[in-house]
């Protein structure tokens, strides 16, 4: 079982739907969650962070949390064609030392 | 402008020749790591550092070396590359090692190993 898993994609979703992006991960003692957008031939950069069960809201963007199933979920509300990129979930370990990444879920925004 | 610069973007090189690839930060932070990215793998981290002088191997050092003399600096070594190097890198740094710091990303250096 991979430490971060995401499922790859790619998903295609329609301008101004609701895009839900998936992340699970293995190491119970993580306390952070990050999720950072790549745009193709780009670096990650950093759109949500989480720490606590429940949903975090920024803009269009929701980050759910559920630490009893390891479950972190990335809500894009009103989705836009510039929304597509890569989405990569990243958990620190515990203590903090090392992140790990998932591989990431594509997303297409269909104008 | 606060950012992590990594030289150079594109590298193609034979098999077993030295390379350096630099990355700096002038963000003053603590914390310094190396990444590659290959497709369906993700970023999978190879070497960290915490601080001056303290560096330590992630999930894929093999193959690779790193140093930390200054705070600002931390370049990626590849003694003897091999065709498997072949990757995009990407260094990253952070304020701290703690676990709610964002990391920030350089440009990503695209090498080749023929």
């Amino acid at each position: 079982q991979k430490e971060v898993e995401q499922n790859s994609g790619p998903l295609s979703v329609p301008e101004g739907a609701i895009a839900s992006l998936n992340c699970t991960y293995s190491d119970r003692g993580s306390q952070s969650f990050f999720w950072y957008r790549q745009y193709s031939g780009k670096s990650p950069e950093l759109i949500m962070s989480i720490y606590s069960n429940g949903d975090k809201e920024d803009g269009r963007f929701t980050a759910q949390l559920n630490k009893a199933s390891q479950y972190v979920s990335l809500l894009i509300r009103d989705s836009q064609p510039s929304d597509s990129a890569t989405y990569l979930c990243a958990v620190p370990n515990t203590g903090g030392f090392k992140t790990i990444f998932g591989a990431g879920t594509r997303l297409f925004v269909k104008a | 402008e606060a950012q992590v610069t990594q030289n150079p973007r594109y590298l193609i090189t034979v098999t077993g020749k030295k390379l350096t690839v630099t990355c700096s930060q002038n963000m003053n932070h603590e914390y310094m790591s190396w990444y590659r990215q290959d497709p369906g793998l993700g970023l999978r981290q190879i070497y960290y550092s915490m601080n001056v002088e303290v560096t330590d191997k992630g999930d894929v050092p093999e193959g690779y070396k790193v140093s930390r003399k200054e705070k600002r600096n931390f370049p990626l070594i590849l003694e003897s590359p091999s065709p498997n190097q072949t990757s995009l890198y990407f260094c990253a740094s952070s304020l701290s090692q703690g676990i709610r710091t964002e990391a920030f990303f350089g440009q990503g250096t695209r090498l080749t190993v023929v």
